[in-house]
This record gives C-alpha cells, sequence and structure tokens, in this order.
C-alpha cells in the first residue's frame, strides 16, 4: 500500500499523560500537514511541512502541541500533558509539488482522553 | 474570515432519488474547491478539484460544479453505497497551502 500510514490507529490514555503519532506519507509528496477532527466538524489545519520546514502553524496548535519532520520524510505529532478536550481524531495529509494542490489524507489517528 | 459553509447538514434519499449538496465560500481569491468523501472512522476521500467559475467535473454517479459564490455535488440516481460524509475545502490566494474545510453533508442513501 502506497497511501499515507499513520500510527497508532487508536489510543486511549489518561489526562495529564503524553501521546506521540506518526504520520508516513506518500514517497515522493514532499508536503505533509496535520489536521483535527471532531465529531460532526470537518478536518480543522494544525500545521504544515514543505520538506522538513515547517511552515505553516494554526492558533490551534497550543504550546502543549508539537510536530516535528525530521530529515523531511516521517512526521510526528506529540501533545503534552493531554486534556479530555484533546480527544479527536487526529489526520495527516500529504502532496506532491506536481499536484493540482490535493491533499491526501491517511487513516487517521483516533485518541481518547479519559 | 475566510469561510466554508455546507447545506444541508444530513440528507436522506432513497436509492435513485438524485438530489445536490451545497458549499458556499467567501474567500478572497480562490485557488481551488475541493470535495471530499468520508466514511465513518476514515480518512476523507478526494473526489474532485475545481478552479474556476463554470468548470465540472464528474465520476460515475457524481459531478461537482462550481460558480463564484458556491459548489454544488449533484447525486444522480443514488445507492447505498454512496452514504457518507462529503465535505468541500477551499483553498485561498494567500500563500497558504492548507485546505480550509467546511463541516460536511452526512448522506444517507436508503435501499
Amino acid at each position: 500500500d502506497t497511501g499515507v500510514s499513520q500510527d497508532p490507529r487508536h489510543k486511549i490514555t489518561k489526562r495529564g499523560q503524553n501521546v506521540t503519532f506518526r504520520c508516513d506519507p506518500i514517497s515522493e509528496h514532499n508536503r505533509l500537514y496535520w489536521y483535527r477532527q471532531t465529531l460532526g466538524q470537518g478536518p480543522e489545519f494544525l500545521t504544515y511541512f514543505q520538506n522538513e520546514a515547517q511552515l505553516e502553524k494554526s492558533r490551534l496548535l497550543s504550546d502543549r502541541f508539537s510536530a516535528e519532520r525530521p530529515k523531511g520524510s516521517f512526521s510526528t505529532l506529540e501533545i503534552q500533558r493531554t486534556e479530555q478536550g484533546d480527544s479527536a481524531m487526529y489526520l495527516c495529509a500529504s502532496s506532491s509539488p506536481q499536484g493540482s494542490g490535493e491533499l491526501f489524507f491517511g487513516e487517521g489517528s483516533r485518541l481518547t482522553v479519559l | 474570515e475566510d469561510q466554508v459553509t455546507q447545506s444541508p447538514e444530513a440528507l436522506r434519499l432513497q436509492e435513485g432519488e438524485s438530489s445536490s449538496l451545497n458549499c458556499s465560500y467567501t474567500v478572497s481569491g480562490l485557488r481551488g474547491l475541493f470535495w471530499y468523501r468520508q466514511d465513518p472512522g476514515k480518512g476523507p476521500e478526494f473526489l474532485f478539484t475545481l478552479y474556476s467559475a463554470g468548470e465540472e467535473k464528474e465520476k460515475e454517479r457524481l459531478k461537482a460544479t462550481l460558480t463564484k459564490k458556491e459548489s454544488f455535488l449533484h447525486i444522480t440516481a443514488p445507492k447505498p453505497e454512496d452514504s457518507a460524509t462529503y465535505l468541500c475545502a477551499v483553498r485561498m490566494d494567500t500563500g497558504r497551502r492548507a485546505l480550509t474545510f467546511g463541516s460536511g453533508t452526512r448522506l444517507q442513501v436508503q435501499p
């Protein structure tokens, strides 16, 4: 399968714990995006990387959130001191510089904070 | 602030009953309007990109159209497997790469 891969698919944690999600984009895609989606809502933009550079960050990305993309390949999204309001689906997407701008999404990582 | 509004929030159709979903946007300088399909518990699946007013794209029972202020996703003779949430997203002419999404229309097609 050559699509966007996310891990883990599901994560249940207790409030106050740290969690990390990983995203492996489509191999030839140099652009990578993180979104958050809650029930009944559309995806909300969190951050964007072009290669290893983090070029855009949403105001939703509080100081408890950090994202990295070392070497411009896979990316990680870490949430520190989780809160119940962090419960959501975290979606990763990638896009090609030769494409028409469309994003290709992974299956998401669902976080439940108890 | 740029906004994307989708209507209706939910739509229930009988199999074979054609209808349209609406996506209206208030953005300055549209660089693209995107339609996605999302099944429960899955990531959004890309369907279409539209760039200019008057443009149309088709895929099986789906046809997307674009005007200066809105887009329609027409579903002709839908089948139960077309049941999903349909999301609309826009990219603005501001140098931002990220897409801004609407809240989606939840479509249920009953046999």
